[in-house]
């Protein structure tokens, strides 16, 4: 156990429906981040938050919107996606945002997303 | 900007055997970080290793040790006495060292799937 959780661990939704994702860090840390994992693919960084503010929204389409209403908890919101939509959803957290070798990211579970 | 490439797609080893993982990088930088990840199929991915690329010295944690060519930017991963719990994705990453427009954006090469067979 990393202490990075994520629910729900499995979501299917149809393209109309609206739902969240949630991350929660017990870790202290102030940086969190949301990847997206497609098969077959490399991992995709999607948001990046530190102490509750977005720095990097990596060109993420519109129908996926992050909030961050406080240092521990994340969530990517869900509404009108496409079936290719369809990936794992990780999220991770850090001490920081520095570079430093020792600022590991931790990463929850994931969701795993599939859009009908 | 960087890109990491994993060339092996799926391999595969005996327990106890050594098997090694191969990572190649692209980047212009000269000070940067590089590390494996391992996913196992419960998906919490971990980190298994560490290296610094100022640091001559190859990384070394218990069983899983790196061979770090910085001029060939080469990352390979060996894992000795291999065990069943190894069996995973394994993901090379890269980090920059730099500050500034650097936050501790991780670049992931596509995967390996290591497979140990009793």
């Amino acid at each position: 156990e990393t202490g990075v959780t994520q629910t729900p661990r499995h979501l299917v939704m149809g393209m109309t429906n609206k739902k969240s994702l949630k991350c929660e860090q017990h870790l202290g840390h102030n940086a969190m981040y949301w990847y997206k994992q497609s098969a077959k693919k490399p991992l995709e960084l999607m948001f990046v938050y530190s102490l509750e503010e977005r720095v990097e929204n990596n060109s993420v389409p519109s129908r996926f919107s992050p909030e961050c209403p406080n240092s521990s908890h994340l969530f990517l919101h869900l509404h009108t996606l496409q079936p290719e939509d369809s990936a794992l959803y990780l999220c991770a957290s850090s001490h920081h945002l520095l570079a430093g070798v020792n600022n590991e990211q931790f990463f929850g579970p994931g969701t795993r997303l599939t859009v009908l | 900007a960087q890109t990491v490439t994993q060339s092996q797609p799926e391999m595969s080893v005996q327990e106890a055997e050594t098997v090694t993982l191969s990572c190649t990088y692209d980047t212009s930088e000269s000070d940067y970080y590089l590390f494996w990840y391992k996913q196992p199929p419960s998906r919490q991915m971990i980190l298994v290793i560490r290296q610094e690329a100022y640091k001559q010295q190859n990384a070394t944690e218990n069983r899983f040790s790196v061979n770090f060519q910085k001029a060939a930017k080469s990352f390979s991963l060996k894992i000795s006495d291999s065990q069943l719990g190894d069996a995973a994705m394994y993901f090379c990453a890269y980090r920059s060292a730099l500050g500034g427009t650097s936050y501790g954006k991780l670049t992931f090469g596509q995967g390996t799937i290591l497979t140990v067979h009793p």
